[in-house]
């Protein structure tokens, strides 16, 4: 069975500063990755996916993951936080194979960013 | 375009009740997923429809039932509730091929006192 696991609960960055997001896995093949974020009362708002190839991808907003096979990783980037990115983020794997697309949820990093 | 619509927004029912939840898929989607968030938690799966059938189930009981509709809309039932189901549910929608590409809702929060 698949699983996620988001180390850090909660961060705290100051606007302009780097943001990165750690994110594990575990599944006995190569996953589908997503990053998700969630607004306060909001549902969630996928920011970007990996499902082959290039393992730097681009998402939404200026973030950006990287995967790595060898650390069973898929940690979130972004170069400049903004105010606006406020908000609780998801890292979620998808399984391969049956009919139906199961994602697993880790249990978020609660990211807040101070003027 | 319309999004994924839930409805109601938010719900509070007593312990033993039955509740429906309900949800409208983003336009073009034809699969629907539900998902439990309990409050700092991130999202469990409880199942996923497709052609009006029930294609995957989480870990959860059968007091948590659902149906989906020839629109492809679907309800999410829950039977004799517990303290522990008060959660936002989310709804999530989605196409082959891309089934994981998932659309969500923006939730229903249900309290059970």
């Amino acid at each position: 069975a698949q699983s996620v696991t988001q180390p850090d609960i909660h961060i705290t960055v100051s606007e302009g500063a780097s943001l990165e997001l750690r994110c594990n896995y575990s599944y006995g093949a190569t996953p589908y990755l997503f990053w998700y974020v969630q607004s306060p009362g909001q549902g969630l708002q996928l920011l970007l996916k990996y499902f082959s190839g290039d393992t730097l991808v681009q998402g939404i907003k200026g973030f950006e993951a990287e995967f790595k096979r060898s650390q069973s990783s898929f940690n979130l980037r972004k170069p400049s936080v903004h105010w606006s990115d406020a908000a609780e983020y998801f890292c979620a794997v998808g399984a391969h194979g049956g009919t139906a697309s199961k994602l697993t949820f880790g249990t978020g990093t609660r990211l807040q960013v101070t003027l | 375009d319309a999004g994924v619509t839930q409805s109601p927004t938010h719900l509070i029912k007593t312990r033993g009740q039955q509740v429906t939840l309900r949800c409208s898929p983003k336009s073009g989607h034809d699969t629907v997923s539900w998902y439990q968030q309990a409050l700092g938690q991130g999202p469990q799966f409880i199942f996923q429809y497709y052609e009006e059938e029930e294609r995957q189930r989480g870990n959860f009981p059968d007091r948590f039932s659902g149906h989906q509709f020839p629109n492809y809309s679907s309800e999410l039932n829950v039977n004799a509730l517990l303290l522990g189901d008060s959660a936002l549910y989310l709804c999530a929608s989605s196409k082959p091929p891309g089934l994981y590409e998932q659309f969500f809702g923006p939730g229903t929060r249900l309290t059970v006192l």
